[in-house]
């Protein structure tokens, strides 16, 4: 059974740092793209960075681009999301989903439960 | 910038069908765009339910179906139920890499 694990949220203050990590298992998580997609507060669904399974690919929405870095480690079986200049914008839920962009067919197949970040001061 | 619309919300009886779609700001959606549909219950992950235009996920009710209709790709629900009620969205992906997420519609079943 395929499940992503999503660490690391919590309070932080504008301009501050956070590191969120997402611990997959059930798969041969090295053979997959992965994504990280946030929701503010009730507010919809917005994509965020994806990565190539290998790494060598990386995707940034223009929101986070040069602020977030996206990155993994297949021996660890583990996605990152690095956040630095996190605005109050950025509060969100943020899940951690696994991509499959095999030719002829690009989605979000599973996802995880998700961690809350809070920029507030 | 891309922006995917849907519509706000929605509303079905019980029973009944419903059709959600999800287009382009500016242009058609096509099976390029590998369509895909997702649906949320407050407090709860997202759910795949349809993947590259109309490719049920397991597990998901054969009365969710997807297609595309006119200029626009489509979630239609048949024989709608009162736990269909939920938020549905729809993403496309772009030839950039990067995916679009439409702004949900609200599907309320009374």
């Amino acid at each position: 059974e395929v499940q992503l694990l999503e660490s690391g949220g919590g309070l932080v203050q504008p301009g501050g740092s956070l590191r969120l990590s997402c611990a997959a298992s059930g798969f041969t998580f090295s053979s997959y793209a992965m994504s990280w997609v946030r929701q503010a507060p009730g507010k919809g669904l917005e994509w965020v960075s994806s990565i190539s399974g290998n790494g060598g690919t990386t995707y940034h929405a223009d929101s986070v681009k040069g602020r977030f870095t996206i990155s993994r480690d297949n021996s660890k079986n583990t996605l990152y999301l690095q956040m630095n200049s996190l605005r109050a914008e950025d509060t969100a839920v943020y899940y951690c989903a696994k991509r499959i962009t095999a030719t002829g067919t690009k989605y979000f197949d599973c996802w995880g439960q998700g961690t809350l970040v809070i920029v507030s001061s | 910038q891309t922006v995917v619309t849907q519509e706000p919300s929605f509303s079905v009886s019980p029973g009944g069908t419903v059709t959600l779609t999800c287009g382009l700001s500016s242009g058609s959606v096509s099976t390029s765009y590998y369509p895909s549909w997702y649906q949320q219950t407050p407090g709860q992950a997202p759910r795949t339910l349809i993947y590259s235009t109309n490719t049920r996920s397991s597990g998901v009710p054969d009365r969710f179906s997807g297609s595309i209709l006119g200029n626009k790709a489509a979630l239609t629900i048949t024989g709608a139920q009162a736990d269909d009620e939920s938020d549905y969205y729809c993403v496309l992906y772009m030839t950039t890499g990067i995916s679009v997420f439409g702004g949900g519609t609200k599907l309320t079943v009374l």
